[in-house]
Parts: structure tokens; C-alpha cells; sequence
């Protein structure tokens, strides 16, 4: 079964960070590229950030820009999100996707989701 | 930046037709994709390629795109299909996602 399941979200203070991780399972992941996007509560669908298979190509939205960083360990299957400098505006429910067809970037639909990690910012 | 526009919601009744619109600058000339998302759950991808169905997605579930306006259409609309649509698209490597429309089947 193809899968992915996020980890590492919880309560922060402002500019403080958090770490979150995605471990995918039942496809081989280095074929695929991989995002991040997130849901505030209450909101919509909100691209953050993605990464070739081969780490190659990386993307960030500009409301993160300089502040999270995305990498993957393919040896390891995961994904991984490092976000810095948190805001209250970064409060969401973070979903790691994978991107439809293999070794591409940025052109295809994000056929498989996790169910999301929640990450909380407040003082 | 690319903007998607959607209706924040759209009503029909059960066995009716539903049609989700997704306005953008020349969108025809982009491929969009399409995702439903029950309360309390990810999205599920409906639509790729602006017509592409995948497995185990109804057939009742259609998308066409030209112009100005991607559309998601949804035929025989059963009480299961109530959810939030968002459509979604690449600018520039970045994905660029629509508002999002509540589909309630009355």
C-alpha cells in the first residue's frame, strides 16, 4: 500500500523552530518528486515548498522563502521540512504529497497524500 | 503571481449535474488538476491533466479546461460527493492552487 506519514508537528513560539518529517512507503521514492503544503484551519490549500527526486530542484513559496528549508534522504525514504523563524501565519496542518509521474518536478498532479501533521505557533 | 479563482461554494441537488469553475489568466494553456477534500481528511486527487480520471474515481467526475476557465464537472452528483474542490496548477515551478469550493448537495 502506498503511503506517507508525517511526524515532528506541535506547539512553537513565535520564532521558534520545528522540524517535520515524511516517511513514504510502498513505491520507490527516489523515482518521485516530493512537496510540502499546508492547510491553516479553516483555510484552503496552500503550496509551501518541493523537491526533485534527485534533489536537484528545489522550490519554496515566497511566504517561506529563507525560513524553511526541504530536503529528502532517499536511502531512508523520507522527506524532511526544517522551519525557522516561525510565524503565527505559519500555523497549519502540514501535508507531505507526492507528485504523480516519475523524475519530474513541478508539472504533475499530487496523486498521494498523508494525513497531515499539525503545527501549532503561539506564545 | 498566478492567481486561481474559484466560487466559494455551489449548490445542487442530488442526480444533477455540478460544475466547479477554476479562472485564470490563459489557464487553457496550462494543465490543471483537480482535488476533493472530505472534512477531516487529505485531499484526494480527482482530475489531472485537466481530463485525466485515475483509478478508482468515478466516471462521473469530467474536467475540461480552455480559455480563461478550468471546469470540474460532476454528473449523477450523489450525497458523497459533498466536499471542498480546490484546482490546482504549476507557475514558474510553483504550485499555485484555486480558493477551494464547497459543494453542497442539497
Amino acid at each position: 500500500e502506498v503511503q506517507l506519514v508525517e511526524s515532528g508537528g506541535g506547539l512553537v513560539q513565535p520564532g521558534g523552530s520545528l522540524r517535520l518529517s515524511c516517511v513514504a512507503s510502498g513505491f520507490t521514492f527516489d523515482d518521485y518528486a516530493m512537496h510540502w503544503v499546508r492547510q491553516a484551519p479553516g483555510k484552503g490549500l496552500e503550496w509551501v515548498s518541493g523537491i526533485s527526486w534527485n534533489s536537484d530542484t528545489i522550490g519554496y513559496a515566497d511566504s517561506v522563502k529563507g525560513r524553511f528549508t526541504i530536503s529528502r534522504d532517499n536511502a531512508k525514504n523520507s522527506l524532511s521540512l526544517q522551519m525557522n523563524s516561525l510565524r503565527a501565519e505559519d500555523m497549519a496542518l502540514y501535508y507531505c504529497a507526492k507528485e504523480e509521474e516519475k523524475h519530474s518536478y513541478g508539472s504533475d498532479a499530487f496523486e498521494i497524500w498523508g494525513q497531515g501533521t499539525m503545527v501549532t505557533v503561539s506564545s | 503571481s498566478y492567481v486561481l479563482t474559484q466560487p466559494p461554494s455551489v449548490s445542487v441537488a442530488p442526480g444533477k449535474t455540478a460544475r466547479i469553475t477554476c479562472g485564470g489568466n490563459n489557464i487553457g494553456r496550462k494543465s490543471v488538476h483537480w482535488y476533493q477534500q472530505k472534512p477531516g481528511q487529505a485531499p484526494v486527487m480527482v482530475i489531472s491533466y485537466d481530463g485525466d480520471r485515475p483509478s478508482g474515481i468515478p466516471e462521473r467526475f469530467s474536467g475540461s479546461n480552455s480559455g480563461n476557465t478550468a471546469t470540474l464537472t460532476i454528473s449523477r452528483v450523489e450525497v458523497g460527493d459533498e466536499a471542498d474542490y480546490y484546482c490546482q496548477l504549476w507557475d514558474s515551478s510553483r504550485g499555485v492552487f484555486g480558493g477551494g469550493t464547497k459543494l453542497t448537495v442539497l
